[in-house]
């Protein structure tokens, strides 16, 4: 397995624009992280599913960001507009189950720098 | 919710050197403890994991400690390398993973000196 697969590696863009970040889980993991990691507030949960619904948004800062999963093999998270304090580093997990003793695995993830 | 506290931010040790990371969390429902390592510029990778059922488990030179009383778990690696530089991140699966997510510690950024 190529484990979680994580598009662009690097993405740049001036504020106002659309950003669109691509996620691919491992293939049979149900669940579907999106984090968001800066030095100042660390790894924040954004939104997650499960089986392609999502569960949990409450960590999304605001309108400007969305989050959807059309189906068990892809994921996106939209940024629209973006602004400079929008820049960090999102991954993306996926795990095979809920509850006790299963690990995240992460994507590598994307870098984005709004300017 | 699940609130999950790592202690320290940072720590340095010399090369050869033991380095002792602690976590504490809130929920006692919570069964399953990972700990994730994350170099600079990389992804964060599970590294060891506990359940709720084991006091300690061990993998070569890291070990993780659990005592549910006292709602704390620790990592530890001993005979540091400079390759065991990174951040560490705890975490726990909250209200027995029901909800499917894990809450993160924020991290200890370990420093091993040659």
């Amino acid at each position: 397995d190529a484990g979680v697969i994580q598009s662009p590696r690097h993405e740049v863009t001036e504020m106002g624009q659309e950003v669109t970040l691509r996620c691919k889980p491992i293939s049979g993991h149900d669940y579907l992280f999106w984090y968001r990691q800066t030095m100042m507030r660390g790894l924040e949960l954004l939104i997650y599913f499960n089986n392609n619904v999502p569960i949990d948004d409450s960590g999304m800062p605001e309108d400007r960001f969305s989050a959807k999963m059309p189906n068990a093999s892809f994921s996106t998270l939209k940024i629209q507009p973006s602004e400079p304090r929008d820049s960090a580093v999102y991954f993306c997990a996926s795990s095979p189950t809920v509850g006790t003793g299963y690990g995240y695995t992460f994507g590598s993830g994307t870098r984005l720098t709004v300017v | 919710g699940e609130n999950v506290e790592q202690h320290p931010s940072t720590l340095s040790v010399q090369e050869g050197d033991s380095a002792v990371i602690k976590c504490t969390y809130s929920d006692s429902a919570s069964n399953y403890f990972p700990w994730y390592k994350q170099e600079l510029g990389k992804r964060p990778q599970l590294i060891i994991d506990i359940r709720s059922n084991v006091g300690e488990k061990k993998d070569q030179r890291i070990a993780v400690t659990l005592n549910k009383t006292a709602k704390h778990f620790s990592l530890h690696i001993t005979e540091t390398q400079p390759e065991d530089s990174a951040v560490y991140f705890c975490a726990s699966d909250g209200d027995g993973g029901s909800q499917g997510n894990l809450i993160f510690g924020k991290g200890t950024k370990l420093s091993v000196k040659p």
